[in-house]
C-alpha cells in the first residue's frame, strides 16, 4: 500500500524565515513525488514535481529514497506563502493519474 | 484556456438518493479524475478516465461511478447517498494519462 504523512497539520514561520514543509512515503516501488499548494479561496494547483527538479516560486524539494522522503524548503518565507501544502505521490510507471495525497500542512507566515 | 469546470458548485441532498456531478476538462484534455476531499479522510482517489474508458478506480464502494463522454466531458454518479459522502469533489484533467494535473474548483455535496 502507498503512503503520504505530513507529520505538521499547521507550520507558522516569521517572514524571511527558511521553511521546511515534512513529506514522508511509503511505497514499495519507484515513486513519482508532488508538491500541490491551495491558496485562499483558489484551486489546488501543482506547485513541483520531483522528477523537473525545477525551484518554482523559490522552493524547491528533493526527493531522498533512503529516508523516503521529500520535503519542501523554501530559504526565506514571503507572506504570499501562505496556503495549504500538500505532498502527493504516485507509482513511476502504470497508475495513471491515480494520486496518493498527504493530509496537508497549513503554512503560516507571520509579519 | 479555460481551466476545469464543475457544475453544480453546491448540492444539498438528503440521505437515500442519488447524485449527479460534472466535469468539463481544459480543452484538448483526454484524462479526467476524480477526487474526493473530506475532512477526515483528507484527498482520496475516486477514478480516472481517459478517452471514455476508466483507467483506474480508488477504494470506493460501488454506489460511486463514473463515465466519459467522446469530447472528454465527465460525471460522477452517487447512488443511495449516505451522510459520509457529505465533500468536496474535486474533478482534475491532464492532456494524457499521468500528466500534471489541472484541477477544477469542486463541487460541495452536503447529504442531510
Amino acid at each position: 500500500a502507498q503512503r503520504v504523512t505530513q507529520p505538521e497539520k499547521l507550520l507558522s514561520v516569521f517572514k524571511g524565515a527558511p521553511v521546511e514543509l515534512k513529506c514522508n512515503y511509503s511505497y514499495s516501488g519507484s515513486p513519482e513525488l508532488f508538491w500541490y499548494v491551495q491558496y485562499s479561496r483558489q484551486r489546488l494547483q501543482l506547485l513541483l514535481r520531483h522528477i523537473s527538479r525545477e525551484s518554482i516560486k523559490g522552493f524547491t524539494a528533493d526527493l531522498n529514497k533512503g529516508e523516503t522522503s521529500f520535503h519542501l524548503k523554501k530559504p526565506f518565507a514571503q507572506e504570499e506563502d501562505s496556503a495549504m501544502y500538500y505532498c502527493a505521490l504516485r507509482g513511476l510507471t502504470g497508475g495513471g493519474n491515480k494520486l496518493t495525497f498527504g493530509t496537508g500542512t497549513q503554512l503560516k507566515v507571520e509579519l | 484556456k479555460a481551466g476545469v469546470t464543475q457544475t453544480p458548485r453546491y448540492l444539498i441532498k438528503t440521505r437515500g438518493q442519488q447524485v449527479t456531478l460534472s466535469c468539463s476538462p481544459i480543452s484538448g484534455h483526454r484524462s479526467v479524475s476524480w477526487y474526493q476531499q473530506t475532512p477526515g479522510q483528507g484527498l482520496q482517489f475516486l477514478f480516472e478516465y481517459f478517452s471514455e474508458t476508466q483507467r483506474n478506480k480508488g477504494n470506493f464502494p460501488g454506489r460511486f461511478s463514473g463515465r466519459q463522454f467522446s469530447n472528454s466531458r465527465s460525471e460522477m454518479n452517487v447512488s443511495t447517498l449516505e451522510l459520509g459522502d457529505s465533500a468536496l469533489y474535486l474533478c482534475a484533467s491532464s492532456l494524457e494519462s499521468r500528466g500534471n494535473l489541472g484541477f477544477g474548483p469542486g463541487t460541495r455535496l452536503t447529504v442531510l
